[in-house]
């Protein structure tokens, strides 16, 4: 059974700072996703990584893939309270996505001024 | 990049009867999912719902309880049968879009659903 870990699961964190969201997953898969849920939002699709050394970068945020490590990384710079909301990394079931997405937990952040 | 409407986008029921969600996409889309979300939690996969035949469910979900459509590549419905206070969550339609190898997914804005 294909299992997706993030951690931390709650981050509270200062404007101006810099922090790391994990997501480790179990089985082997080619591609994560990386999307954002603002309160009583749907998903917005952020990143989509692809290969392994992926590495994609959107304003503050940046995302990579290693998938020897079956690790991937949502990295936020100087964080601002506009990225306050719900992270969550998803990896493709078996199948090349014919089966859905398994989602990790999700990384609650909270940006503080 | 998709763009997936649901409806409703909210319903209060009764325990016992059933209602169907409809989701409808801008464009035609390989794959159609059905997930769900409870509240503060992650989303769990329902099933794939495939064009023309019955849809593929994930483990713990049975079409008796969620029947689902797929009656052409833009249009999906989830019915959510006889409904108990346990099935009070948000249901969010998903589609696959784009070239292979290079295809992502995008959701719907789900339809929160409360049973009393």
């Amino acid at each position: 059974e294909l299992k997706v870990e993030q951690n931390p699961l709650f981050l509270s964190m200062q404007e101006g700072k810099n922090y790391t969201i994990y997501c480790n997953y179990s089985t082997t898969s080619d591609r994560l996703y990386w999307y954002r849920q603002d309160p009583g939002k749907s998903l917005e699709s952020l990143f989509v990584l692809l290969s392994n050394g992926a590495v994609k970068q959107e304003g503050r945020l940046m995302a990579s893939l290693d998938t020897k490590a079956r690790l991937s990384t949502l990295h936020i710079t100087a964080a601002v309270h506009d990225l306050s909301a719900t992270y969550f990394c998803a990896v493709d079931s078996e199948g090349g996505g014919a089966d859905g997405l398994t989602f990790g937990k999700g990384t609650h952040l909270i940006i503080q001024p | 990049s998709a763009v997936i409407s649901q409806k409703p986008s909210r319903d209060i029921c009764q325990r016992g009867t059933s209602l169907t969600i409809q989701c409808q996409v801008d464009s035609q889309v390989t794959m159609m999912f059905w997930y769900r979300q409870q509240p503060g939690q992650s989303l769990t996969l329902i099933a794939t719902a495939n064009q023309g035949s019955e849809a593929t469910y994930e483990s713990g979900f049975v079409i008796d309880k969620f029947p689902i459509s797929r009656p052409n590549l833009t249009f999906s419905t989830l019915t959510v049968s006889n409904m108990s206070p346990e099935d009070s969550s948000i249901y969010l339609c998903s589609a696959r879009q784009g070239l292979a190898g290079k295809d992502t997914q995008y959701f719907g804005p789900g339809t929160r659903l409360t049973v009393l």
